[in-house]
């Protein structure tokens, strides 16, 4: 039974224009979600998280947005650098520690 | 400052044979954390430590598997009895305290471990 999904194995995006990448869940108890990026080689790196009571986070280029009643949460790119390019994950804390992450989504980011 | 670390970042071993896997966590972190990532999925939660001892180990797949912290920085994954498909990226991670939810933990690179 997988609580967080990604339904998007890989998205391309050319350079400048927006990314957008998708996460549904289905456990209603989640009240944080995080967005992790991972390069090749290397662990995942937290990127931006939220919390249930907002419905948007913004840092920079990157922006998550939720919707609590449709349990969809989406991480927008904008604009998108060739440098972006790696898979991301979502994932919400079961409990107070036990992360649940999606399967990921590649992007690759065209020059 | 230095991050989680990992080693080896890469194993191989052979079926049956018994292999360790050593996370050195961000200095000041109580909390660590083992995922274990299989090709085309998400990291899966195997272990959870608070200090020196294993507050949750619901996630380890079966016996085989044990982890220690005995001096709560350091943390060593034991496998024993390898199994192909033991085969995947174990990651570490930790955290500053786990004490709430949005708690981020940060992750090391991973060790690839291969079972032929």
């Amino acid at each position: 039974d997988q609580q967080v999904k990604q339904n998007s194995p890989s998205l391309s995006v050319q350079e400048g224009r927006i990314s957008i990448l998708n996460c549904d869940y289905t456990n209603s108890m989640f009240d944080y979600f995080l967005w992790y990026k991972k390069y090749p080689a290397e662990g995942p790196t937290f990127l931006i998280s939220i919390s249930s009571i907002k419905d948007k986070n913004e840092d920079g280029r990157f922006t998550v947005f939720l919707n609590k009643s449709a349990k969809h949460l989406s991480l927008h790119i904008v604009p998108s650098q060739p440098g972006d390019s790696a898979v991301y994950f979502c994932a919400a804390p079961s409990g107070t520690y036990k992360y649940i992450f999606g399967t990921g989504t590649r992007l690759k980011v065209l020059a | 400052g230095a991050g989680v670390s990992q080693t080896p970042s890469n194993k191989v071993t052979e079926k049956g044979k018994y292999v360790e896997l050593r996370c050195d966590p961000i200095s000041g972190h109580t909390a660590l954390y083992w995922y274990r990532q299989s090709l085309g999925q998400g990291p899966e939660f195997l272990i959870y430590f608070q200090g020196t001892g294993a507050a949750d180990d619901s996630g380890l797949p079966n016996d085989r598997f044990f982890a220690v912290r005995p001096e709560g920085s350091v943390s060593t994954l034991k496998i024993q009895r390898t199994e192909r498909g033991d085969s995947a990226v174990y990651l570490c991670a930790s955290s500053l305290n786990p004490a709430g939810s949005t708690d981020t933990q940060y992750f090391g690179p991973g060790t690839r471990l291969t079972v032929l």
